[in-house]
């Protein structure tokens, strides 16, 4: 079954400390991933899609088929990206979207 | 652009009725609609997969004579909680698909659905 863990529920990290929210999946075939983030009374939105390679509000995220990762990373946490963050793939020929139990991270000024 | 338009924001509504919950897709078409539910600090579960003119598809262990799914139309899909328990409140958002441009999926704002 294709299924991703994020095994951290709480992150803390200090305004200007890098931060990595960790995502690992286990999939047959090729996956495609994304992460959402979800700010406070807002709506879910989209951040990366692994097969862009951007770099999104600073973040980045490289998919590593070796170690079955899809981490989530920012050198220089600012206290606006405090937020509840998921790791999401799709899910077969269906392509429908679903959702690790996310990381709320929280950046302390 | 892409915006999904989900209403009601909230409501609160007596045990044993029905709620209607509509979610729109504001400048675009949306042929694939989906609707999920979000327990208080716990992650969104996919409920069904609403496909414009025809059956709705549920997940395992989601009733469809329970939640009803209709998408009628190519900009809108509603979700009708019927016979609605206190068991059912919860945060039900749904989402379109913009995987034709390569973009994921749109988000609704969510209902949050309290019975009382």
């Amino acid at each position: 079954a294709q299924r991703v863990t994020q095994p951290e529920k709480l992150l803390s990290v200090f305004k200007g400390a890098p931060v990595e929210l960790k995502c690992n999946y286990s999939y047959s075939g090729s996956p495609e991933l994304f992460w959402y983030v979800q700010y406070s009374r807002q709506r879910l939105q989209l951040l990366l899609r692994h097969i862009s390679r951007e770099s999104i509000k600073g973040f980045t995220a490289d998919l590593n088929k070796g170690e079955t990762s899809f981490h989530l990373k920012k050198p220089f946490a600012q206290e606006e990206d405090s937020a509840m963050y998921y790791c999401a793939p799709f899910r077969g020929s269906a392509r429908q979207l679903t959702f690790g139990s996310g990381t709320q991270l929280t950046v302390l000024p | 652009g892409a915006v999904v338009s989900q209403h009601p924001s909230w409501v609160i509504c007596k045990s044993g009725t029905s709620v209607k919950i509509e979610c729109r897709s504001l400048d675009f078409q949306a042929t694939t609609m989906f609707w999920y539910r979000q327990f208080p600090k716990q992650s969104l579960m996919l409920m069904a997969t609403s496909n414009e003119g025809s059956k709705a598809t549920y997940e395992q262990g989601v009733e469809k004579d329970k939640f009803l799914i209709n998408h009628a139309s190519l900009t809108l899909s509603t979700l009708t909680v019927t016979s609605a328990h206190p068991e059912d409140s919860s945060f039900y958002i749904c989402s379109a698909s913009l995987s034709d441009r390569g973009l994921g999926y749109t988000f609704g704002s969510g209902t949050r659905l309290t019975v009382v």
